[in-house]
């Protein structure tokens, strides 16, 4: 059975710094990978989506990596803002989308102003 | 916008009332997903339907059941709610095949008394 682990649980950094968190899976026969923002209460906002064939995806600051061979996903965050607080989620989806996502239990980011 | 719309943000109910809990998505995805989300348990999944009167148990059924009458509305039902179903319920729609990743709605918050 498929098992998401993310490293670290929490991390607190001063703004302006780049950071990474890190994302690994047991099985890597993966159809993709999504990472997800959550805000307190609130529901999951869609980062970055990697297929199973692609080794990277951008958006603005966000750079997300994958190796599937490997088992691990990176999701680097550059210039961090205080905005940037939020509990960040990977997600692999090992059926082709029809069978649900396993999620890693989330990196809690807090950015100091 | 594309989105998927949860029809409460947050819900009270006594042990042992019947719950309803409905999801509407508007971009024709054929695959639709309950899961609930607890602090140090992460998301789980609970059921998913890959298309009209079609269902499928995910990895915590018991308790619940669903009902999928249109593409678009996915229900979650709680036959006998109790209070250890308090918890986020988060509902998530996919194309055939995940491409596109998953599109999560805003959540419920349903506490049980």
């Amino acid at each position: 059975k498929q098992e998401v682990t993310q490293i670290p649980a929490a991390l607190s950094v001063p703004e302006g710094e780049n950071l990474v968190l890190n994302c690994s899976f047991t099985d890597s026969a993966i159809y993709n990978l999504q990472w997800f923002r959550q805000d307190p209460g609130k529901g999951l906002t869609s980062l970055l989506l990697i297929q199973s064939s692609q080794r990277e995806q951008t958006s603005g600051r966000l750079n997300a990596s994958l190796d599937k061979s490997s088992g691990r996903s990176t999701l680097y965050i550059a210039a961090s803002q205080p905005g940037d607080s939020a509990t960040y989620l990977c997600a692999v989806s090992s059926g082709g989308g029809a069978d649900g996502l396993t999620f890693g239990k989330g990196t809690h980011l807090i950015i100091q102003p | 916008d594309v989105k998927v719309t949860q029809s409460s943000r947050y819900l009270v109910k006594r042990t042992g009332e019947k719950v309803f809990l409905e999801c509407v998505q508007d971009m024709d995805h054929e695959n639709m997903f309950w899961y609930r989300q607890d602090p140090g348990l992460g998301l789980r999944l609970i059921y998913f339907s890959y298309d009209v009167k079609m269902k499928e148990k995910g990895d915590i059924p018991e308790g619940y059941s669903v009902s999928r009458e249109k593409k678009e509305r996915f229900s979650l039902i709680l036959e006998s709610a109790s209070t250890n179903q308090t918890s986020m319920y988060l509902c998530a729609s996919s194309t055939t095949g995940g491409l596109n990743g998953y599109t999560f709605g805003s959540g419920t918050r349903l506490t049980v008394v």
